[in-house]
């Protein structure tokens, strides 16, 4: 059976801090697609990356910044000097398949802070 | 380029009144499509997936049903809602990369 988990309900941190938010997922495919996506107030979700289980490098974009480990089945994501922008609920999801009923298994998200 | 459109952004509704929740994909052919909904503070559920026209695949049994009547338009409906029922639904389309959220429908059921 497939399930991420989210540790983390809230986080706060000042502005320019920086904070990382924990996934922990389970699946017993060999192959499968881990994602972050954020959901700010106005309630869309933002899809953010997608990383697949054959490729442990780890990933930078800005000041986001991505840590995959097989060992641990974890995928972290990490923001750097936060910015009040960063406020938002952020979810990491599971998938085992690209295509036909290729379903999203979600965690339960965490809610970031910002604090000016 | 490629959008999802969901109407409407709000709606509240009785208890025991009918529901349609219409979602559409521009600038793409014959899309994975999803209804996940959200309850308050929580994560999301999916609801429905459909590969095709026709062709819809029920992952939570309830009262709620999908159609997907044309191939970019996916719909989400009910008899007779429950209070239960309130939250955010929210329509996707599969792209190349991953999963594409629509701006979802934030439905109160009073």
């Amino acid at each position: 059976a497939q399930k991420v988990t989210q540790a983390q309900t809230e986080i706060s941190v000042v502005e320019k801090e920086d904070v990382t938010l924990d996934c922990v997922y389970e699946t017993r495919d060999t192959t499968y697609y881990l994602f972050w996506y954020k959901q700010p107030p106005s309630g869309e979700l933002v899809f953010l990356i997608r990383r697949n289980s054959f490729d442990e490098q780890n990933e930078i974009s800005g000041r986001y910044s991505w840590n995959f480990q097989k060992s641990t089945s974890s995928f972290n994501f990490t923001i750097t000097a936060s910015q009040v922008v960063d406020s938002a609920v952020y979810f990491c999801a599971l998938s085992e398949r690209l295509t036909g009923a290729n379903n999203l298994f979600f965690g339960t998200g965490t809610r970031l802070t910002v604090i000016p | 380029s490629q959008t999802i459109h969901q109407w409407p952004a709000t709606l509240v509704q009785p208890v025991g009144s009918p529901l349609s929740l219409e979602c559409t994909v521009e600038g793409t052919s014959n899309p994975n499509l999803y209804w996940y909904r959200q309850a308050a503070g929580r994560g999301l559920q999916l609801l429905f997936y459909s590969v095709g026209i026709g062709q819809i695949s029920s992952e939570v049994p309830q009262n709620l049903s999908a159609s997907r009547p044309q191939d970019r338009q996916f719909i989400l409906s009910s008899k007779k809602l429950l209070l239960s029922d309130s939250g955010f639904y929210l329509c996707a389309w599969m792209g190349r990369v991953g999963q594409y959220f629509g701006p979802g429908t934030r439905l109160t059921v009073l």
